[in-house]
């Protein structure tokens, strides 16, 4: 399997800050790196998917980067409404595999 | 706008068989491309890929889960059910069924069902 690992598993930041999540791949997987983000009680929800490409109706802070083993998520200035855990996740090979999540707290 | 909703029981007991029911709208798992997958959530902890079925019924199952698990279409065209076999306590988990979209080569879950709460408990 591969094995995905998200850093930092947390993180305190304030609004209007930059916070950069990582997660990097236990073997190359190209580009296919999908985010999730999930607030408290609810789904998870898509945001970027090719580890680029932004889903539709997803803010433009949120952005994407990285190929092969390293890939990062950035919220380009943190709104209250960010608050919620993300999730990398690998579908270049079976099985799926997610990273443990990132909880970014304000 | 593509629904799905996951049925069934909220509490099952240790040994016992699981199944859920994923009831979706506005996609056909007959169509090329289509696919439909569960993911699993223990209180607390991480989302657990479990499986998923493909438009053309191939299916992908955890090689953790393969041998207790069971993903099939269901007797309406709009439901997919996962069974999973000698449930135990550590099977406990908010399940969720999700509509894979493919693009170009890129495979994600576009579409997510709220959930549904399972307890394996005595």
């Amino acid at each position: 399997d591969i094995q995905m690992t998200q850093s930092p598993s947390s993180l305190y930041a304030s609004i209007g800050d930059r916070v950069t999540i990582t997660c990097r791949a236990s073997q190359g997987i190209s580009t296919y790196l999908n985010w999730y983000q999930q607030k408290l009680g609810r789904a998870p929800k898509l945001l970027i998917f090719d580890s680029s490409i932004l889903e539709s109706g997803v803010p433009s802070r949120f952005s994407g980067r990285g190929a092969g083993t390293d890939f990062t998520l950035t919220i380009s200035s943190l709104q209250p409404e960010d608050l919620a855990t993300y999730y990398c996740q690998q579908s270049y090979r079976f099985p799926w595999t997610f990273g443990q999540g990132t909880k970014v707290e304000i | 706008q593509i629904t799905l909703k996951e049925s069934g029981p909220t509490l099952v007991k240790p040994t016992q068989t699981l199944t859920l029911t994923c009831a979706f709208s506005e996609f056909s798992l007959s169509t090329s491309g289509a696919g439909v997958g569960w993911i699993r959530q223990p209180p607390g902890k991480a989302l657990e890929w479990l499986g998923l079925i493909h438009w053309n019924g191939r299916k992908d199952y955890s090689p953790s889960l393969s041998n207790r698990l069971s993903i099939v279409q269901g007797t309406s065209e709009n439901q997919v059910v996962l069974t999973l076999t000698n449930l135990d306590p550590v099977d406990t988990a908010t399940y969720y069924c999700a509509h894979r979209r493919v693009r170009g080569g890129s495979h994600y879950f576009d579409s997510w069902g709220p959930g549904t709460l399972v307890t394996v408990s005595s």
